[in-house]
């Protein structure tokens, strides 16, 4: 069975990079026709798409976030990464990662984090 | 970017009986690339239907999907009590978008 598990740091400060990382197990990063995303939802609110990753390492990212945004892979580690830049309280949430493939059919448990010095 | 609508904001009904909940694409939605997702409190979504029409592993037959183009609806046919979370629909056939959620309240 396919998991999926968000780890990194749950406070950051303002104007700091927010880091997050997914690792995959059950299954491997790589395989074909599988992306793999990050999603978030602010509390009490609704889900945003992030951004995705094909294991080739071609990404697609929302246009609204993507200025500060970058989102890679280590393959060999059956990982992939989330980093956010200058980021303000609107950034808090629970931050989601998920497999992509038609639909997001498994997803990590989510992590909070917040954003306040 | 793709905008889409779920309505209503909340519904509320009792055990057994049917629920419809509807998402409006501002634009029609490539190859109909359309999913829905039930949302329980604290935890993950989990994937319901994708391609409009398909219904995820394990999940139910009261839960249909149906629709294309630019409207699309959910149906639970008889409602069970685990049923009664809130519910996104989801597009990704030009990037991705979410709705902004139906809760299916008692």
């Amino acid at each position: 069975q396919l998991q999926l598990q968000e780890s990194g740091p749950g406070v950051v400060k303002p104007s700091e990079t927010l880091s997050l990382t997914c690792t995959v197990s059950g299954g491997s990063f790589s395989s074909a026709s599988s992306y793999w995303g990050w999603i978030r939802q602010p509390p009490g609110k609704g889900l945003e798409w992030i951004g995705s990753i094909y294991y080739t390492g071609s990404t697609y990212y929302n246009s609204s976030l993507k200025s500060r945004l970058t989102i890679s892979a280590d393959t060999s580690k059956n990982q992939f990464s989330l980093k956010l830049t200058s980021v303000t309280a609107a950034d808090t949430a629970v931050y989601y990662c998920a497999r992509d493939h038609g639909g997001f059919g498994y997803w990590g448990q989510g992590t909070l984090v917040t954003v306040s010095s | 970017e793709i905008v889409l609508t779920q309505s209503p904001g909340t519904l509320s009904l009792s055990p057994g009986e049917r629920a419809t909940l509807s998402c409006r694409a501002s634009q029609r939605v490539s190859s109909n690339y359309l999913a829905w997702y039930q949302q329980k409190p604290g935890q993950a979504p989990s994937l319901l239907i994708y391609g409009a029409s398909s219904r995820a592993t394990g999940i139910p037959d009261r839960f249909s999907g149906s629709g294309s183009g630019t409207d699309f609806t959910l149906t639970i046919s008889r409602l069970e009590p685990e049923d009664f979370a809130v519910y996104y629909c989801q597009q990704y056939g030009n990037s991705y978008t979410f709705g902004q959620g139906t809760k299916l309240e008692i």
